[in-house]
């Protein structure tokens, strides 16, 4: 069964502060690993990394896919009060269709 | 352009009572999903369909959860003699499937459900 794990389960900084968010993940044949950010409402799209795209970077954010240790991190410098949500990580395995698993989230709160 | 779209967005049911809930998916887009996101845990695969075959239910909790999408669009997912371990955010996805398997998915607002 696939799992992903996220650490930390919460995290409170404050406006400017560079944060990390971990993800690291079980998966029977890896295809793609993602990030949503869910503030009140939907989930919504960050990034998607695969295994020909293990590096992506969006304006403060950016994230690395990491195959051998199964891991990846989500980067957001200069933090916002905006930047307050929960952050989720996804993985889609080969075998399992076109379902994600994801992880529990990471609860990021920036205070001003 | 329009997203998914879900209704309603809340619900309270008494336990026993059945509820359905609706998902209209990006239009256009092959794949639909359902996903169940208790109280501070990440989204679970419920059911999964592409156009109006459901490939996957592997997720549903149990056979009192039925999803549908007859005409390959509108979805929804109905669930008989509400529980109170039912109470959760239920959450549809959409995702366009293409030569080059786009699986980005595409989420709703959810349904907030609350059973009593």
């Amino acid at each position: 069964e696939d799992k992903v794990v996220q650490s930390p389960l919460s995290l409170v900084v404050h406006e400017g502060d560079t944060v990390t968010l971990n993800c690291s993940y079980e998966v029977t044949n890896f295809r793609s690993l993602l990030w949503y950010k869910q503030e009140k409402k939907a989930p919504t799209f960050l990034f998607m990394l695969t295994s020909s795209g293990i590096e992506k970077k969006s304006g403060r954010l950016s994230s690395i896919l990491d195959k051998k240790e199964l891991s990846s991190i989500l980067n957001i410098t200069a933090t916002q009060t905006g930047d307050s949500a929960i952050y989720l990580c996804a993985v889609g395995d080969n075998n399992a269709g076109n379902m994600l698993t994801f992880g529990g989230g990471t609860r990021l709160m920036v205070k001003p | 352009g329009a997203g998914v779209s879900q209704s309603p967005r809340y619900k309270v049911a008494k336990r026993g009572q059945d509820v359905a809930l609706r998902c209209d998916p990006i239009s256009g887009h092959v794949s639909l999903f359902w996903y169940q996101q208790a109280l501070g845990q990440g989204p679970e695969f419920l059911t999964y369909f592409q156009n109006e075959a459901q490939l996957d239910k592997s997720g549903l909790p149990s056979d009192r959860f039925f999803a549908e999408r007859p005409e390959g669009s509108v979805s929804t997912l109905k669930i008989q003699r509400t529980q109170q371990e039912d109470s959760a955010v239920y959450l549809c996805a959409s995702s366009l499937l293409t030569s080059l398997a786009s699986y980005e998915q595409y989420f709703g607002p959810g349904t907030r459900l609350t059973v009593t």
